[in-house]
């Protein structure tokens, strides 16, 4: 079946860092990849998708490119800042009408000034 | 965009009885809606699909008596939890798919924190 691999956390950088976080996944066909941000005590946000082979999709300074050869997702930021500060998770959608998103385990992120 | 709304953020409730979660669509119409478990530090653990009109589909090692899903209309769908038990004390998300267009993603409430005491 499907899965979502991410690193293991948590991470902790400083105000303006690089970040990467790795992502990688196991599906059938052409799935679509997304990055979904979580702050405390709240629910999933979308941060970023791309729907097919090499597109990167790009959202208030983060990025992820698609890549089927490496069947990654790595997330990156050139420069966190401390509101960056949350939980990301990378999840894929396989093909179907109604398919439905499968989860990594999710990584914490905190940003410190 | 597309917004849903869940309700209640929080609740406490004593053990046995039970909790109803509801999920709305506000502008847009939904027809599939998937709730999902989380415990803590933890990912979401997909535990239904829901649609529209229909018998909701449980994942694998769900009580399909205990987490009593409904779909009755385009816009809303409940999650209740029956005769609830500290060890269903946990974080209770929904997300929804639209009728009309498929952007790849769905959209998510933001949870529901229940906690039996």
């Amino acid at each position: 079946g499907d899965s979502v691999t991410q690193m293991e956390g948590p991470v902790t950088l400083s105000e303006e860092a690089f970040l990467t976080i790795n992502c990688t996944y196991t599906a059938t066909g052409y799935p679509s990849l997304f990055w979904y941000v979580q702050y405390p005590g709240e629910g999933l946000q979308l941060l970023l998708k791309a729907t097919k082979a090499d597109d990167k999709g790009s959202n208030k300074g983060f990025e992820a490119t698609y890549r089927k050869e490496t069947t990654s997702f790595h997330l990156e930021k050139g420069s966190v800042q401390v509101s960056d500060s949350a939980v990301y998770f990378c999840a894929l959608r396989g093909t179907g009408a109604n398919s439905k998103l499968t989860f990594g385990k999710g990584i914490t992120l905190s940003v410190r000034p | 965009g597309a917004v849903v709304s869940q309700h209640p953020s929080r609740v406490i409730c004593k053990s046995g009885t039970s909790v109803k979660i509801e999920c709305r669509s506000l502008d847009f119409q939904a027809t599939t809606m998937f709730w999902y478990r989380q415990f803590p530090k933890q990912s979401l653990m997909l535990m239904a699909t829901s649609n529209e009109g229909s018998k909701a589909t449980y994942e694998q090692g769900v009580e399909k008596d205990k987490f009593l899903i409904n779909h009755a209309s385009l816009t809303l769908s409940t999650l209740t939890v029956t005769s609830a038990h500290p060890e269903d004390s946990s974080f209770y998300i929904c997300s929804a798919k639209p009728a009309l267009v498929d952007n790849y993603g769905y959209t998510f409430g933001s949870g529901t924190r229940l906690t039996v005491v």
